[in-house]
């Protein structure tokens, strides 16, 4: 999988839209962008996954600019539960389970 | 559906004992993998295995080791504890082994003194 730099921590207020910036310069032509999200003691869980332009879930919306070197996790409203560690990979859809790293992610703190 | 589940929640151990950890998949999934995860390495891939068979390695020292049962629920075995084996050990399935169509159990926290 792609190499990808976000910020190692974050805060917010409840009630705030979080965005979380994700950088991959060497992203691939056939390369999809997904997001997770991990609580602590817990294991990862699949948020949302994009190729280009806009995706939106019940859950966030990602944004992917035209250049794709870039993407931005957007979380509506945040509460206290969304506190957790949110993880960008960039990587083909065929990758296998054995390609899978995550690096530190990006800490985001919720406060009330 | 029933999710992943992972025994033991926690787990502790001294150095030079031995551990097994238990995985059981969603129903239906054949593929099992399993992570390590670090606060200053984070997630590492250690092995996956489908259909019984050990399809791909992590590199990791040969006290890891795993097996998959017929009914597709996974061990994982750690022989000859190190202090630096300390970790959440994640366990994961899927359909096929993609590796974004993965559903991650809670993990198990390891200890070792």
């Amino acid at each position: 999988l792609a190499k990808t730099t976000q910020p190692i921590s974050m805060d917010s207020y409840e009630g705030q839209e979080v965005n979380i910036t994700c950088s991959h310069n060497n992203i691939a032509t056939n390369d999809y962008i997904t997001w997770y999200q991990q609580f602590p003691s817990q294991g990862p869980r699949f948020i949302i996954q994009g190729y280009k332009t806009k995706v939106t879930n019940e859950v966030a919306s990602l944004f992917i600019p035209a250049d794709r070197k870039s993407s931005t996790l957007s979380l509506p409203r945040v509460s206290l539960s969304d506190t957790a560690v949110y993880y960008c990979l960039v990587g083909p859809p065929g990758a296998g389970s054995y390609q899978l790293t995550f690096g530190k992610g990006t800490k985001l703190s919720v406060i009330p | 559906k029933a999710g992943v589940t992972q025994t033991p929640r926690y787990l502790i151990k001294t150095r030079g004992q031995q551990v097994t950890l238990s995985c059981s998949p969603i129903s239906g999934h054949r593929s099992v993998s399993w992570y390590q995860q670090t606060p200053g390495q984070g997630l590492q891939f250690l092995f996956e295995y489908f259909s019984e068979t050990q399809r791909n390695k992590g590199n990791f020292p040969g006290r890891f080791s795993g097996r998959q049962f017929s009914n597709s629920r996974s061990e994982m075995n750690v022989s000859t504890l190190e202090l630096g084996d300390s970790a959440l050990y994640l366990c994961a399935s899927s359909l096929a082994g993609d590796y974004y169509e993965q559903y991650f159990g809670p993990g198990t926290r390891l200890t070792v003194t």
